[in-house]
């Protein structure tokens, strides 16, 4: 059965740091994998999205890495700013057949001003 | 394009009463999901529809929980009786079968049963 775990499960740093959010997952055999934000009380939104063939994916100040063989992925955030400030979740596809996602419980940044 | 919409946005039940949330996804999608998310369990997957047919609905708790897809634009999560242990925010997501493979997620309905 897939796991996704992520650490940490809250982070506090002052605004301009660059940080690096963690999610690994049990099951190595995977389709791709997503990073969202979810904002309180709001609906999440996809930030990146990793087939399993790719080693990366950048969007702005988003770089989302993916190491399948160790089950790992990394979410690096450059120059953070307070309006990063949000959850962030990573999820898991098992493979084409299903549509379904396996989820992290997330990690809750807050970039101080 | 206005995105998944949920309604109701918020809704406060009594333990027993029947619950019916809503779900139209954004046009032209034809996969839909229902998730629930707790602070114990986090974000789980209820069931998921695939051009309105029920693929997966290992995820739905209990008997007391339904959901139905009538048509590609309209589907309803029905939980009867409800519990206070029911008590969470119901995702609704949809996405379209392609190369991005993204999930759009609605607001989301908060649910409170006493």
């Amino acid at each position: 059965k897939q796991e996704v775990t992520q650490i940490p499960a809250a982070l506090s740093v002052p605004e301009g740091e660059n940080l690096v959010l963690n999610c690994s997952f049990t099951d190595s055999a995977i389709y791709n994998l997503q990073w969202f934000r979810q904002d309180p009380g709001k609906g999440l939104t996809s930030l990146l999205l990793i087939q399993s063939s790719q080693r990366e994916q950048t969007s702005g100040r988003l770089n989302a890495s993916l190491d399948k063989s160790s089950g790992r992925s990394t979410l690096y955030i450059a120059a953070s700013q307070p309006g990063d400030s949000a959850t962030y979740l990573c999820a898991v596809r098992g493979s084409s057949n299903t549509g379904k996602l396996i989820f992290g419980q997330g990690t809750t940044l807050q970039v101080k001003p | 394009d206005a995105g998944v919409i949920q309604s109701p946005r918020h809704e406060v039940t009594e333990m027993g009463q029947e619950v019916t949330l809503r779900c139209k996804p954004i046009s032209g999608h034809n996969s839909l999901f229902w998730y629930r998310q707790t602070m114990m369990r986090g974000l789980e997957l209820l069931i998921y529809f695939n051009n309105n047919v029920p693929i997966d609905d290992s995820g739905m708790p209990e008997d007391r929980f339904s959901a139905k897809m009538p048509n590609a634009s309209f589907s309803t999560l029905k939980i009867q009786p409800s519990e206070p242990r029911d008590s969470a925010v119901y995702f609704c997501a949809s996405r379209t079968s392609g190369v991005t493979d993204t999930q759009y997620f609605g607001p989301g309905t908060r649910l409170t049963v006493l």
